[in-house]
């Protein structure tokens, strides 16, 4: 079946504008995180969703991040005035359950100029 | 805290040999754990995980890991590696609980020379 899917694969904005990055997990798979992966760094976890449960925002590295998600489907993650500091791949997974294994997209690599 | 080292870096072997990438974890629970591989431009793709039963886990591409809980290790082998192999290779731990991300290492990239 389909993987996780990520939209777009490339992004280049200008400092201070705002961007969407949008994530369509395996069908089925009520778990869905964002992470965050900067040149040469492992994994960030950003933001966590599970069914209908209120999401955990703990990885959000500042209020300029926001991510939504309706049900168990597409997933969309909001950065506001973005910084240089902000360029990075930015990576989907979901899961089948909230503690099974999960299953990456191919991410999006993001560049503020 | 709560952490995964790689203390390698970078790694090259050369095609046919044997290949041990090193993981080491702190981790307050019973740990959860994941060797994850990425290849230039792809997302992160399972090799293989353990949570209980036989500390030797098998997974795909002819790799295994062998948890050693004395250790707070994980390493992961291949006793004949491909060119094919030559990848990013990350390690991450999580808990065997609803909500918990995967915390991952900062990975250890893979050269295979001929």
């Amino acid at each position: 079946g389909a993987g996780v899917s990520q939209s777009p694969s490339n992004k280049v904005t200008e400092k201070g504008k705002d961007v969407e990055l949008r994530c369509d997990p395996i069908s089925g798979h009520t778990a869905l995180y964002w992470y965050r992966q900067r040149l040469g760094q492992g994994l960030e976890f950003l933001i966590y969703f599970q069914g209908n449960s209120a999401p955990d925002k703990s990885g959000l590295p500042s209020d300029r991040f926001s991510a939504e998600r309706t049900g168990e489907s597409v997933s969309t993650l909001t950065i506001q005035r973005t910084q240089q500091e902000d360029s990075a791949v930015y990576l989907c997974a979901s899961s089948p359950q909230a503690l099974g294994e999960q299953y990456f997209g191919p991410g999006t690599r993001l560049t503020v100029t | 805290a709560q952490s995964v080292t790689q203390p390698d870096i970078h790694i090259t072997v050369s095609e046919g040999a044997s290949l041990e990438l090193r993981c080491n974890y702190s981790y307050g629970a019973t740990p959860y754990l994941f060797w994850y591989v990425q290849s230039p431009g792809q997302g992160l793709q399972l090799l293989l995980k353990y949570f209980s039963g036989d500390t030797l886990v098998q997974g795909i591409k002819g790799f295994e890991a062998e948890f050693k809980r004395s250790q707070s290790s994980f390493n992961l082998r291949k006793p004949s590696v491909h060119w094919s192999d030559a990848a990013e290779y990350f390690c991450a731990v999580g808990a065997f609980r609803a909500g918990t991300a995967l915390i991952f290492g900062k990975g250890t990239t893979l050269s295979v020379s001929s």
